[in-house]
């Protein structure tokens, strides 16, 4: 059975540093791999998805990427932004992607 | 982008009456939608998959009697809580999945609170 795991379970840090989010999984048959953001009482926002063939995708300020075979990715923000906070969610796609399953997710503070 | 619409947003009712949910994707058809549990400062828990026109497959520990999902048309699927209870209170997410995407897009969710 897939277990998703995040460290750390909260983070605070000053605006303006750059931070690095961890997520690691049990198995490594995995379809992709996603970070979400979500806000207090919110839904989620996907902010970037891995497919299980590449290693890195980036979008903005955003750098995730992946290392299928020790189980491991990581979310990269850089220049980090009171608006950055919020929980950050990792979801491992089996299945097809058509199973997510989810970590406990980081909670962010960035500090003005 | 594609959206998906959750309603209501909140609901507040008493112990024993049900709830229904409705979770819809609002520009593309979605051949399956994802029903979440989420419990405060914990992370989302699948409880059911739903494809349209047949029955969901819930995870193990989903009492289905408890948690009725219908998935009539392709783009609506509705979570109805019955006989709700206190420890029913919970967020609850839906995602859709479809339209040539490889992504869930998800719903905004909607808090339930039984008294």
């Amino acid at each position: 059975k897939q277990e998703v795991t995040q460290i750390p379970a909260a983070l605070s840090v000053p605006e303006g540093e750059n931070l690095v989010l961890n997520c690691s999984f049990t198995d490594s048959a995995i379809y992709n791999l996603q970070w979400f953001r979500q806000d207090p009482g919110k839904g989620l926002t996907s902010l970037l998805l891995i497919q299980s063939s590449q290693r890195e995708q980036t979008s903005g300020r955003l750098n995730a990427s992946l290392d299928k075979s020790s189980g491991r990715s990581t979310l990269y923000i850089a220049a980090s932004q009171p608006g950055d906070s919020a929980t950050y969610l990792c979801a491992v796609g089996d299945q097809g992607a058509q199973k997510l399953v989810f970590g406990q997710g980081t909670r962010l503070t960035i500090n003005p | 982008g594609a959206v998906v619409s959750q309603h209501p947003s909140r609901v507040i009712c008493k112990s024993g009456t049900s709830v229904k949910i409705e979770c819809r994707s609002l520009d593309f058809q979605a051949t399956t939608m994802f029903w979440y549990r989420q419990f405060p400062k914990q992370s989302l828990m699948l409880m059911a998959t739903s494809n349209e026109g047949s029955k969901a497959t819930y995870e193990q520990g989903v009492e289905k009697d408890k948690f009725l999902i219908n998935h009539a048309s392709l783009t609506l699927s509705t979570l109805t809580v019955t006989s709700a209870h206190p420890e029913d209170s919970s967020f609850y997410i839906c995602s859709a999945f479809g339209g040539g995407s490889e992504t869930q897009y998800f719903g905004p969710g909607t808090r339930l609170l039984v008294l």
